[in-house]
């Protein structure tokens, strides 16, 4: 069964960093494009980034961009995102996702359960 | 950019069937095959239900249909029961290797 667990969410001072992880199993993880999607308290969904099956390529939204560092360690089949300078806008669940192929995303199946992060003082 | 347009929410009795349309511009929906389509319940991660604008995975009711028109695509879901209830997102490439989701629609079933 694929199977994508989320850990790593908290509370975090604004300014402050956190790492957030997601381990795959069922799945041959270096085949397949990885994606992270957040969920701010009772909206909707916005795309955050998305990295490449080799990790070669790596690509972000406008609103983390800079801030926000998505990797991978396919060793260990767990995908990675890295947040500095993190602000209140950054509250929400995050998600991560896997997407069709090594280089394509077309569609995000199946989702991990999400992880909170809280920015707050 | 901009997220997608979708109606806040949509309410039908069960075994009626309910449109949620999903517009966007030609810089995503109209320019791209790469529709697709989720359902959320409460508290629960996003489902895929419809990808390439109007295939199912497997695993989906054949109740869940996709389309797309110029700019607007369309979720169509026939024969509403009450399990279809929850919260539903389109999501479109929007070049760029950018993804840009919908508002997302509430679906009730009266």
């Amino acid at each position: 069964e694929v199977q994508l667990l989320d850990s790593g969410g908290g509370l975090v001072q604004p300014g402050g960093s956190l790492r957030l992880s997601c381990a795959a199993s069922g799945f041959r993880f270096n085949t397949h494009a990885m994606m992270w999607v957040r969920q701010a308290p009772g909206k909707g969904l916005e795309w955050v980034s998305s990295i490449t099956g080799r990790g070669a390529d790596t690509f972000y939204a406008a609103s983390v961009k800079g801030r926000f560092s998505v990797s991978r360690d396919n060793s260990k089949d767990t995908l990675y995102l890295q947040m500095d300078s993190l602000r209140g806008e950054d509250t929400a669940i995050y998600y991560c996702a896997r997407g069709r192929s090594e280089g394509a995303v077309d569609w995000f199946d199946p989702w991990g359960q999400g992880t909170l992060v809280t920015v707050s003082s | 950019q901009s997220a997608l347009t979708q109606p806040a929410s949509v309410s039908e009795s069960p075994g009626q069937s309910i449109t949620i349309s999903c517009t966007g511009s030609s810089s995503d929906v109209g320019g791209y095959d790469l529709v697709s389509w989720y359902q959320q319940s409460p508290g629960k991660a996003p489902k895929l239900m419809i990808f390439d604008v109007n295939n199912r995975p497997s695993g989906v009711s054949n109740r869940f249909s996709g389309s797309k028109s110029g700019n607007t695509a369309s979720l169509t879901i026939s024969g509403l029961q009450v399990e279809d209830e929850g919260d539903y997102y389109c999501c479109s490439y929007a070049g760029g290797a950018t993804w840009v989701f919908g508002g997302g629609t509430k679906v009730s079933v009266l």
